[in-house]
């Protein structure tokens, strides 16, 4: 079973910076299989980029993914206000998936 | 534009069933592309995926669960269920039902979370 480990587990950062995350994997996972998830206080999970670059329909082009192998990093070119939140990898392989311990990217 | 709801008992005794229902409105169950899944969250921690079940009756489970868990489809109401027994106080969470997406280009397939409910909480005490 792939382990997903992300860190920092906290970033705190002001609004108009630039917010990088990574999420690592226990084994080599194919990219197909890595995806990213914002989630806010009180709110379900919302799909952000699939397929380790891939932006699902809506995300604006402030996000972005990239990775290979073990390693893999969710970009944020410029802080929103809105963008403030919980950050989750997950991956998906053996019919199974597993999500990382997420990153919170907060206000600084 | 699919939508999700959960429903079902907040509060659970410690040792009984856990059971929990998310209709789906917007699209069609029954639909071969997707997958239908459940995915807890514990208060103030990470997401745990549950299992899934897909329309040809296939499931899979997490591991971890795989002993109490059965998910299973409701075609007739455009519905979908999880049942979790013997819980404990280890299984108070909010509980999310989501629609598994398949995307493929060249060799592989993605699958991926594209649509989720609200999330219900449930606890589990006496």
């Amino acid at each position: 079973e792939i382990v997903l480990t992300q860190s920092p587990g906290t970033l705190s950062l002001s609004p108009g910076e630039r917010a990088t995350l990574s999420c690592r994997a226990s084994q080599s996972v194919g990219s197909s299989f890595l995806a990213w998830y914002q989630q806010k206080p009180g709110q379900a999970p919302r799909l952000l980029i699939y397929g380790t670059s891939s932006r699902a329909a809506g995300i604006p082009d402030r996000f972005s993914g990239s990775g290979s192998g073990t390693d893999f990093t969710l970009t944020i070119s410029r802080l929103e206000p809105e963008d403030f939140a919980v950050y989750y990898c997950q991956h998906y392989g053996n019919s199974l998936f597993t999500f990382g311990p997420g990153t919170k990217v907060d206000i600084k | 534009q699919v939508q999700l709801q959960e429903s079902g008992p907040r509060l659970v005794k410690p040792s009984q069933t856990l059971s929990l229902t998310c209709t789906v409105s917007g699209g069609s169950i029954s639909s071969g592309s997707y997958y239908w899944s459940w995915i807890r969250q514990p208060a103030g921690k990470g997401l745990e995926w549950i299992g899934r079940f897909y329309t040809s009756g296939s499931t899979n489970y997490n591991p971890s669960l795989r002993s109490r868990v059965t998910i299973s489809l409701d075609t007739s109401k455009n519905q979908f269920s999880l049942r979790l027994s013997s819980v404990t106080a280890a299984d108070t969470a909010v509980y999310f039902c989501a629609r598994v997406v398949v995307s493929c280009g060249g060799a592989d397939c993605s699958y991926v979370f594209d649509s989720w409910g609200q999330g219900t909480l449930v606890t589990v005490s006496s």
